[in-house]
């Protein structure tokens, strides 16, 4: 099993649609828990932790299930300028952080 | 300047040249990274140093030597490349146990 698994994509969705992400990783003990965006050509963003209560912000929320061992990204509303890839990354704990391939996201006028 | 700085933003190579990436971090960082990021491909780790010590090198060709002489400075030395290292080259800083990294801007590396 790979240590970050994601969906590549893409995901073409229209403007204004909820589109949600998910992700699972292999590593049980890890401790924290990102999602970053990287546009085409451009170096990854961190886009907002992930927490075990959830967290939101704005239009995106992230959950994380520790049990099942999977993450995952809502955007609501999605705007023309949330087409992206969107990175999936565990922080093991004493080793660098493990990204995932990314999910690439289109979203169409 | 803020952040991570990388120069060059641009970089074409002959496979016999010589020349060196940089990069700078104002964050007070005390890690590291090199990246490598081929076209439409995921990122690779190439080095990673810990209070200016390589703690790894995840086995990159010789001809990409890192140094670091400083928390605040990387550099990664290139010589006799190959057309098929041609990629971006992203550097990332983070503080030891703290949250996430911090990405520069990426050198683009053409070898030709």
């Amino acid at each position: 099993r790979k240590e970050v698994e994601q969906d590549p994509g893409p995901f073409n969705v229209p403007e204004g649609a909820t589109v949600a992400f998910n992700c699972t990783y292999s590593n049980s003990a890890s401790q924290s828990f990102f999602w970053y965006r990287q546009d085409c050509r451009k170096e990854p963003k961190l886009l907002m932790s992930v927490y075990s209560s959830g967290n939101e912000d704005g239009r995106f929320t992230a959950q994380l299930n520790r049990a099942s061992q999977y993450i995952s990204l809502l955007i609501r509303d999605s705007k023309l300028s949330d087409s992206a890839t969107y990175l999936c990354v565990v922080n093991p704990g004493n080793t660098p952080l493990v990204f995932g391939k990314g999910t690439r996201l289109s979203v169409i006028a | 300047e803020t952040g991570v700085t990388q120069t060059p933003r641009h970089l074409v190579m002959g496979m016999t040249n010589k020349k060196s990436l940089k990069c700078e971090q104002h964050l007070g960082h005390n890690a590291m990274y090199w990246y490598k990021q081929s076209a439409k491909k995921p990122l690779e780790l190439m080095f990673v140093y810990n209070f200016k010590e390589q703690t790894e090198n995840n086995s990159v060709p010789s001809r990409f030597s890192p140094e670091c002489p400083n928390s605040s400075h990387l550099f990664l030395h290139l010589h006799t490349l190959q057309p098929e290292d041609s990629a971006l080259y992203l550097c990332a800083s983070s503080q030891l146990g703290g949250e996430g990294y911090t990405f520069g801007s990426g050198t683009r590396l053409t070898v030709v």
